[in-house]
């Protein structure tokens, strides 16, 4: 079975500092993860994915999240921190190997970033 | 203007109702979703479609029915054997071989 986990609920960081987002992830193979980002009421939107390839992967907004296989993580960061990134944060992971809904995305808890003025 | 519509935004359902939650997407995409969220849970897949005519069911199915007659639609109905339908549901879509998934705008459900 996969699994993800986002371990911390809050995020808070200073406007201008850089930021990390952690994400550690479970898979019985090779996993596909993603980030997305939720803003108020409103659905969840694309950040960035991993497949195969360099274990650096840069997305949306500035933001690059890093793979690393042998601590099963996939951080997401950002150099230099925006008010304007305050929002809510989801890992996602997918097996490839896997059948029926397991072969779904599997969404961690979600992380909610305050970057502060 | 291409995406996912989600309709309506708000929706009150009263006890034994069975209520239905619209969604529409006019990007041609084979496969659409339907997530519930809850606060600090994360999303939780209901069900899913991958091609018109065929769904199958998620990891929390129980009390809760779709259909997918048309490529654009796929609304997803709540039951009166959901005892705890008070969530917002997310509709998304993506287009085949594609991991990335596109989402609705959501509807918040709660019971009266």
């Amino acid at each position: 079975a996969q699994s993800v986990a986002q371990p911390e609920d809050q995020v808070n960081v200073a406007e201008g500092n850089p930021l990390t987002v952690k994400c550690t992830y479970s898979v019985s193979g090779n996993p596909y993860l993603f980030w997305y980002v939720q803003y108020p009421n409103r659905g969840l939107q694309f950040l960035l994915k991993y497949i195969t390839g360099d274990n650096l992967v840069k997305g949306s907004y500035g933001f690059e999240a890093e793979f690393n296989k042998s601590q099963t993580s996939f951080h997401l960061k950002k150099p230099s921190a925006l008010v304007s990134d305050s929002a809510l944060y989801f890992c996602a992971v997918r097996d490839p190997v896997s059948s029926g809904s397991a072969r779904q995305l599997t969404f961690g808890s979600g992380t909610q970033l305050t970057v502060l003025p | 203007d291409g995406g996912i519509t989600q309709s309506p935004k708000y929706l009150f359902r009263k006890e034994g109702q069975n209520v239905t939650l619209s969604c529409e997407q006019n990007l041609n995409h084979d496969a659409m979703y339907w997530y519930r969220q809850d606060p600090g849970q994360g999303l939780r897949l209901i069900y899913y479609s991958q091609i018109v005519n065929d769904f199958q069911k998620g990891d929390i199915a129980e009390g809760y029915s779709v259909s997918r007659e048309k490529k654009e639609s796929f609304p997803l109905t709540v039951t009166s054997a959901q005892k705890n339908p008070t969530a917002f549901y997310l509709c998304a879509s993506s287009a085949t071989g594609n991991e990335k998934l596109f989402f609705g705008s959501g509807t918040q459900l709660s019971v009266l």
